[in-house]
């Protein structure tokens, strides 16, 4: 079975802060992907960043980047000098290769303050 | 990308009555479309698998004739809400496999926001 953890349930930062997000998975596939979404208020889901278990290069985006260690089973994501537009609740989630269903993790509800 | 558009975004319905969600993938063919339920300030839940030109598969838990899933065409899956009540109140959204480039990723609908009194 797969299994996302966000340990964190909610975040409060101040504008200009840099602030992690911690996701941990658990999965006994051998390959698999691993995204995270941002949802804001109004409730869509918005796509931030997909990576496979194959790729374990970190990738920066802007203000955005991801941390991926395999051999701790987490994919964290890093978000610099944020800023009050990004407060949301995050997702990270998992899906196993060949497979469109997604586990997601519970979500972090960020607040970023003026 | 690819664009899935999601309707009605917000509906209220009274207790006993059927609601009606759509799902389309506008842009691209979507043979398979999936149905997940988030209740306030939870975590989304798949609900179940829908696949064009087959019955819909249910995840353990989810009462398939209370929430009927009809995948008729490869740009169309609806989601019935029969005989609602106010437990069934919750955020909808769908999504769907991305056409063949994209083809590694699930693209989501807008959601549906469903009240019911």
């Amino acid at each position: 079975a797969q299994k996302v953890t966000q340990a964190q349930t909610e975040i409060s930062v101040v504008e200009k802060e840099d602030v992690t997000l911690d996701c941990v998975y658990e999965t006994r596939d051998t390959t698999y992907y691993l995204f995270w979404y941002k949802q804001p208020p109004s409730g869509e889901l918005v796509f931030l960043i997909r990576r496979n278990s194959f790729d374990e290069q970190n990738e920066i985006s802007g203000r955005y980047s991801w941390n991926f260690q395999k051999s701790t089973s987490s994919f964290n994501f890093t978000i610099t000098a944020s800023q009050v537009v990004d407060s949301a609740v995050y997702f990270c989630a998992l899906s196993g290769a060949g497979s469109y269903q997604l586990t997601f993790g519970k979500g972090t509800k960020l607040s970023v303050i003026p | 990308g690819a664009v899935v558009s999601q309707h009605p975004s917000r509906v209220i319905c009274k207790s006993g009555t059927s609601v009606k969600i759509e799902c389309r993938s506008l842009d691209f063919q979507a043979t398979t479309m999936f149905w997940y339920r988030q209740f306030p300030k939870q975590s989304l839940m798949l609900m179940a698998t829908s696949n064009e030109g087959s019955k819909a598969t249910y995840e353990q838990g989810v009462e398939k004739d209370k929430f009927l899933i009809n995948h008729a065409s490869l740009t169309l899956s609806t989601l019935t809400v029969t005989s609602a009540h106010p437990e069934d109140s919750s955020f909808y959204i769908c999504s769907a496999r991305g056409p063949r480039a994209l083809s590694t990723e699930a693209f989501f609908g807008q959601g549906t926001r469903l009240t019911v009194v």
